[in-house]
């Protein structure tokens, strides 16, 4: 699975979007992008994944640009439930998909 | 609400114990995993399972078992607990039927388990 580069820390400001970035410049054709979280003492949570289409769910939206090389995750008003560590991860689809998570960024929502 | 409920939240061991740590699904899920987490190395592969039965070594699975017995069921062995397995464990379940949502994992909340 390809690797993927993430800022370690980041901030924003409560009700404002909230912007992570991710880049995975040697991801393959057949590869998705997922996208999980981790607030505080609890398990991961799953947020969204994509190919190549940008995606949109109840939780967040994912923007990949063109050549597939990064993306985005936007929390469009960011509240200060969403302070957690962000992964993203690049993954083949596998009938048991395992998923390498890195480091993460950690996201702080200030109020 | 889907859920994976893992036996305990905390768990205290002596060295050279043997520990177990159980999962439960709820989701009819086919595959279920193991990882570890610890401060600066993040979530680690340790075995995943996907159907009864059936396992796979993940990248860490040194000085543990697992087993699966039931579908909906799995745990994990610490033969001889270490001090150096002393760390978070997170047990996820995840459909093989889901297409691209296969990377869906669902976690429990974690096992914080402490081998003194």
């Amino acid at each position: 699975d390809a690797k993927t580069t993430q800022p370690p820390s980041m901030d924003c400001a409560e009700g404002r979007a909230a912007n992570l970035p991710c880049n995975h410049s040697t991801i393959s054709g057949n590869e998705y992008v997922y996208w999980y979280r981790q607030i505080h003492s609890q398990g991961p949570q799953y947020i969204i994944h994509g190919l190549k289409n940008n995606e949109t769910n109840e939780m967040a939206s994912l923007i990949i640009t063109e050549d597939r090389k990064s993306s985005t995750l936007i929390l469009p008003h960011a509240t200060l439930r969403d302070t957690a560590v962000y992964y993203c991860i690049v993954s083949f689809i596998q009938g048991a998909q395992k998923l390498v998570f890195g480091q993460g960024t950690r996201l702080t929502i200030n109020p | 609400d889907v859920k994976v409920t893992q036996s305990s939240r905390y768990l205290v061991k002596r060295t050279g114990e043997k520990v177990f740590l159980e999962c439960v699904q709820d989701m009819d899920h086919e595959n279920m995993f193991w990882y570890r987490q610890d401060p600066g190395l993040g979530l680690r592969l340790i075995y995943f399972s996907y159907d009864v039965k059936m396992k796979e070594k993940g990248d860490i699975p040194e000085g543990y078992s697992v087993s699966r017995e039931k579908k909906e069921r799995f745990s994990l062995i610490l033969e001889s607990a270490s001090t150096n397995q002393t760390s978070m464990y997170l047990c996820a379940s995840s459909s093989a039927n889901g297409g691209t949502g296969r990377g869906k994992l669902f976690f429990g909340s974690g096992t914080q388990l402490s081998v003194l």
